[in-house]
């Protein structure tokens, strides 16, 4: 099945610096990445996503890339806020999988005023 | 609209009673998925339901668990003899037709499990 590793495990940024979290997959099948903010105590909210057939997609301040070759993408976060700061998960799923998601272990990332 | 909700949003157990979690998807939402996610981890893929298919019961991690749905809609998770690594927060998922290329995964609240 999928295996899916994320890093770093924490992140610690000033206030306005940019972060970047990694993700690797193991399934080749794999067509489908999205991104999830949870804030604590609160349920996962998806920020943004992407499908295999494009390298790169931009919400504002947020952008995700994906390198189908190497099985990675990754999260970019520009001009940090602390309402930034969460625990963000990366996951991947496929039509073999009944698009299930398959996540990695999430990454806090804390933004400091 | 109304998102996904769970109920209930805290439930204390002793060990080896059974527990039902509930599930409420988002209207319309033909896919229905149940994760759990476990202090210190990520979110655990449990089981998926599509339409009036037959569930997908790979991730359940013993013949305790297990879920149904009644109408295409609601969703209930039973633990039966629940044990203390049971304990987890349970999060319900619904999507429009379980196809990334349509839809997105929205999450529920949650239910906070605790096996004393």
């Amino acid at each position: 099945g999928e295996n899916v590793e994320q890093h770093p495990s924490t992140l610690s940024v000033q206030e306005g610096d940019s972060a970047v979290i990694k993700c690797t997959y193991s399934d080749s099948a794999s067509n489908y990445f999205p991104w999830y903010k949870q804030e604590l105590g609160k349920r996962p909210q998806l920020i943004i996503d992407i499908r295999s057939n494009v390298g790169e997609k931009k919400d504002q301040r947020i952008a995700v890339t994906l390198n189908k070759t190497a099985k990675h993408f990754s999260l970019h976060i520009t001009e940090t806020q602390p309402e930034d700061s969460a625990v963000y998960f990366c996951a991947a799923s496929s039509l073999g999988s009944n698009y299930k998601l398959t996540f990695g272990k999430g990454t806090l990332l804390t933004v400091n005023p | 609209g109304a998102g996904v909700s769970q109920s209930p949003s805290n439930k204390v157990t002793e060990k080896g009673k059974d527990v039902e979690l509930r599930c409420d998807p988002i209207s319309g939402h033909t896919a229905l998925y149940w994760y759990r996610q476990s202090l210190g981890q990520g979110l655990e893929f449990l089981i998926y339901f599509q339409g009036n298919s037959a569930p997908d019961k790979s991730g359940l991690p013993s013949d305790r668990f297990s879920a149904e749905r009644t109408g295409g809609s609601v969703s209930t998770l039973t633990i039966q003899r629940t044990q203390q690594e049971d304990s987890a927060v349970y999060l319900c998922a619904s999507s429009y037709m379980g196809r990334p290329s349509t839809d997105t995964q929205y999450f529920g609240p949650g239910t906070r499990l605790t096996v004393l």
